[in-house]
């Protein structure tokens, strides 16, 4: 959404397997997003990058990994170290206003 | 540390009928506060937004003031439509760190 694009929308994963969300954006913004949703929980944070090839940890980032090779682009790698994996997992941008965030349409993973 | 809380859903009410979901936050220093909605399969939007204190952030019929006293965000609306269903995120941004902090989130049913 907004130049945003966030693949697979759906995605299923066995349970020792890992696997890698997308994120592009075209928005020509530095800082990028993850963010998990569980049911009564709010969103919280995985990993940010305010700049490319630079990223930060949050609050949830065990079993979690990102890379920032290129402004656009900022894939979330889900590894099978990631105990309870199913999930809402969106992607935002910061740049359409001071601290504000535009987000992606999400990610939905389950593990069977 | 920083931290938002919302009332807590689900809010079920008729077509019209005035509209407020409790916001309080805990903070150093003075934030920005935002409100963002998710309507069903979505990422999320940007409601309104405030940055300083007494400031009122309106958009849509909604709108929400900055209140420094209480540490209050409440979220208000005279007249709710069906459209309106959704589930609404109250949000502060960090300054330590750059990243927004998340209510929990509060469920609204507009029934007609």
């Amino acid at each position: 959404d907004g130049g945003i694009t966030q693949s697979p929308k759906y995605l299923f994963r066995k349970e020792g397997q890992n696997v890698t969300l997308s994120c592009e954006q075209n928005l020509n913004h530095d800082a990028m997003y993850w963010y998990r949703q569980d049911p009564g929980q709010g969103l919280r944070l995985i990993y940010y990058s305010q700049i490319v090839n630079d990223f930060q940890k949050g609050d949830i980032a065990e079993g979690y990994s990102v890379s920032r090779e290129k402004k656009e682009s900022f894939p979330l790698t889900v590894t099978s170290a990631q105990k309870n994996p199913t999930a809402f997992y969106l992607c935002a941008v910061e740049g359409s206003g001071a601290n504000v965030l535009t987000f992606g349409a999400g990610s939905r993973l389950t593990v069977l | 540390g920083d931290s938002v809380t919302q009332m807590e859903g689900p809010v079920t009410l008729s077509e019209e009928a005035f509209l407020t979901i409790n916001c309080t936050y805990t903070a150093t220093g003075y934030p920005s506060l935002f409100w963002y909605v998710q309507y069903p399969g979505e990422g999320l939007q940007l409601l309104l937004k405030a940055t300083k204190a007494d400031d009122k952030g309106s958009n849509k019929g909604f709108e929400a003031t900055y209140r420094k006293e209480t540490t209050s965000f409440h979220l208000e609306k005279g007249s709710v439509q069906v459209s309106d269903s959704a589930v609404y995120f109250c949000a502060l941004f960090y300054n330590q760190g750059g990243k927004l902090i998340f209510g929990q989130g509060t469920e609204l049913s507009v029934k007609p």
